[in-house]
């Protein structure tokens, strides 16, 4: 039974280019969210959707967006990349939304270093 | 101010040692509160979670929920240097899904 697999698992981009990273959440769970972890620090939520729709967003800017296509895989695309951007880029699936005892399943993450 | 707070550590245990790890939280609304494991370059684990007051055993692991102080804790007994990582509080809110919000972690260290 695969987990989430996420894509890339590293990444080296300069300031101002775009990225795109993947993530395929974890068999039978249809919802994904997308975490920003920066060095030293705790996940950060960046957003999560749910039936292809983005359903909750965390405190991040409109350069950070997603997609869900219908096999319920998610992209992740961040515009204008800042160095501030460098972090490990974490996907995390569930099924249904609304039950918090189904609890998170994490990816092994996407390391982005923007030079 | 930060909604999670954890002590960054490191804490450090000598092995067959209790550690305990602590964590506050800012928002009363807050409802379900989750300790996650995260190996050095690895994505974090879920080892427990606990919604009420009071205490949650899981093998070596026991979780502890005091809501009045906004406070939850992570008992790990017998410990061993295979525990040795930085451990993540987090919680979600009312009405937030399933979006949790982390502490910053607190790196355990347990000594042979």
């Amino acid at each position: 039974d695969a987990g989430v697999t996420q894509s890339p698992t590293h990444l080296i981009k300069t300031r101002g280019q775009q990225v795109t990273l993947r993530c395929s959440p974890k068999s039978g769970h249809d919802t994904v969210s997308w975490y920003q972890q920066a060095l030293g620090q705790g996940p950060q939520f960046i957003f999560q959707y749910y039936e292809e729709e983005e359903r909750q967003r965390g405190n991040f800017p409109d350069r950070f967006s997603g997609h869900q296509f219908p096999n319920y895989s998610s992209e992740l695309n961040v515009n204008a990349l800042l160095l501030g951007d460098s972090a490990l880029y974490l996907c995390a699936s569930r099924s249904r939304p609304g039950r918090v005892n189904s609890p998170l399943h994490f990816g092994n993450g996407t390391r982005l270093t923007v030079t | 101010q930060k909604e999670v707070e954890q002590n960054s550590g490191p804490l450090s245990v000598p092995e067959g040692a209790i550690a305990s790890l602590n964590c506050t939280y800012s928002d009363r609304g807050s409802q379900s509160f989750f300790w996650y494991r995260q190996y050095s370059g690895k994505s974090p684990e879920l080892i427990m979670f606990i919604y009420s007051n009071g205490d949650k055993e899981d093998g070596r692991f026991t979780a502890q929920l005091n809501k009045a102080s906004q406070y939850v804790s992570l008992l790990i007994r017998d410990s061993q240097p295979s525990d040795s990582a930085t451990y993540l509080c987090a919680v979600t809110h009312n009405n937030a899904g399933n979006m949790l919000t982390f502490g910053g972690g607190t790196r355990l260290m347990v000594k042979p």
